[in-house]
């Protein structure tokens, strides 16, 4: 069974550009998540998103990173424009859904490199 | 909010020792799961405990689940080098089960 696969790995962009991410989840997992992970630190949730409905954004900052799921499958995260705060590994997690929220899988992750 | 803390942030120590790192809380979970996560990988799940005072083995990790479901330990019997990682504990909050918070994680060495 493959797991779950993100694309670019690493990403090196200068400050103001914009960025994506993309995220495919394992077959199956109707429960997506996006974290941002620092630097010997563990992951923060961005968003979750149950099928194609974001059910929790509370962190996301929205006036710059936007995220979409279509067809409640494939996912996007996007930053626009980038701040050098924003250097870190994003990572994708997926879970058959409610109720196995605590069985996450995630993907290798995206290094973003701000300069 | 719900916290959680591990210690210790750091650890280093030859191969062949045992070892024990911790993960506390001061609010109650309905499941407590360890990971552990290799240099440029993602965190890979390695167990999921659920009822207070739970001791689960895999090999030679042994894991244990606060009574009061507020905490958690992981105890490495003659650590190996394959060991090496970020362990992070995360938790299912009691009434909001679906939200899930990780802990800042245990940095481990473990030398040849």
């Amino acid at each position: 069974e493959a797991g779950v696969v993100q694309s670019p790995r690493y990403k090196i962009i200068e400050k103001k550009q914009p960025v994506a991410f993309w995220c495919n989840p394992i077959s199956g997992h109707n429960t997506l998540y996006w974290y941002l992970q620092n630097l010997g630190q563990g992951p923060e949730l961005l968003i979750r998103y149950e099928n194609e409905e974001a059910v929790d954004d509370s962190q996301l900052p929205k006036d710059r990173f936007s995220a979409e799921r279509l067809k409640g499958v494939d996912s996007t995260l996007k930053i626009q424009p980038a701040e050098l705060g924003d250097s870190a590994v994003y990572l994708c997690a997926s879970s058959l859904g409610p109720g196995k929220a605590y069985e996450q899988y995630f993907g290798p992750g995206t290094r973003l490199t701000v300069t | 909010t719900q916290l959680l803390e591990q210690s210790p942030q750091f650890l280093s120590i030859q191969e062949g020792e045992n070892l024990t790192v911790y993960c506390n809380s001061s609010s109650v979970f309905s499941s407590l799961q360890w990971y552990r996560q290799e240099p440029g990988e993602g965190p890979v799940l390695l167990v999921t405990v659920v009822t207070g005072g739970e001791v689960k083995k895999l090999k030679r990790l042994t894991f244990q689940f606060g009574d009061a479901r507020k905490d958690s330990s992981l105890h490495i019997t003659a650590a190996q080098p394959g060991d090496t990682g970020l362990y992070l504990c995360a938790g299912a909050g009691e009434t909001s089960y679906d939200k899930v918070i990780f802990g800042p994680g245990t940095s481990l060495s473990v030398i040849p």
